[in-house]
């Protein structure tokens, strides 16, 4: 079964405006963290963004912002003010206490000018 | 501070010939990942260390790639003999421990393999 899934193979959004994009997780434990990463089409992956599934609060670093529902395990990412520099794959991923980092599928997202 | 080093940035090998990828982790981080990224499998995840120990080699594909990390500051991927079909970008990443502390995995920028 699919950890992490990113149900958006490729997004669009008019520059300024705001979009989500969209990750729902599997998981059966308490603990675990959740992430978001950019990766620019010159390839390194940037961190973005954490959510610990005991955080009541969402998280929000910058432009991003994290709309964590846990009883629905999402974890969307919501971008605001886009930017030409946010055309970028966005993936989602989880880490449980096993340590290792389980990523998405990605979602590629364009910002329109 | 300086991130996750990894070197070569870009490798172009013929079949057969090893293959080492370096990496450099974060000082002060106690886990390391390798990671591959192909268009067909998206980002798998091929061993961890923590600690300098091996916790998780279930995703490295076969017995021609090995990874060591032989002190805290350096690892490698080896692939020997490559094959086409390992081109791919390997990434290596650092994190730290500590229950929901480990708040990121930085990520180097990937080295880039083909193999022809």
């Amino acid at each position: 079964a699919q950890k992490i899934t990113q149900t958006q193979p490729g997004m669009f959004v008019q520059e300024k405006e705001a979009v989500t994009l969209d990750c729902t997780y599997d998981t059966s434990d308490q603990s675990y963290g959740l992430f978001w990463y950019k990766q620019p089409s010159s390839g390194e992956m940037i961190f973005l963004i954490y959510q610990g599934s005991y955080d009541e609060q969402n998280a929000t670093e910058g432009r991003y912002s994290l709309n964590f529902q846990k009883a629905r395990k999402s974890a969307n990412l919501v971008i605001s003010a886009s930017q030409l520099g946010d055309s970028a794959m966005y993936f989602c991923a989880m880490r449980e206490p096993s340590r290792q980092l389980t990523f998405g599928s990605g979602t590629q997202l364009t910002v329109l000018p | 501070d300086a991130g996750v080093i990894q070197s070569p940035r870009h490798e172009v090998t013929e079949m057969g010939q090893e293959v080492t990828l370096r990496c450099k982790p974060i000082s002060g981080h106690d886990y390391l990942f390798w990671y591959r990224q192909t268009m067909m499998r998206g980002l798998e995840l091929l061993i961890y260390f923590n600690n300098n120990v091996p916790i998780d080699d279930s995703g490295m594909p076969e017995d021609r790639f090995s990874a060591k990390m032989p002190n805290a500051s350096f690892s490698t991927l080896k692939i020997q003999p490559s094959e086409p079909r390992d081109s791919a970008v390997y990434f290596c990443a650092s994190s730290l421990a500590g229950g929901q502390g480990a708040k990121a995995t930085f990520f180097g920028q990937g080295t880039r393999l083909t193999v022809v």
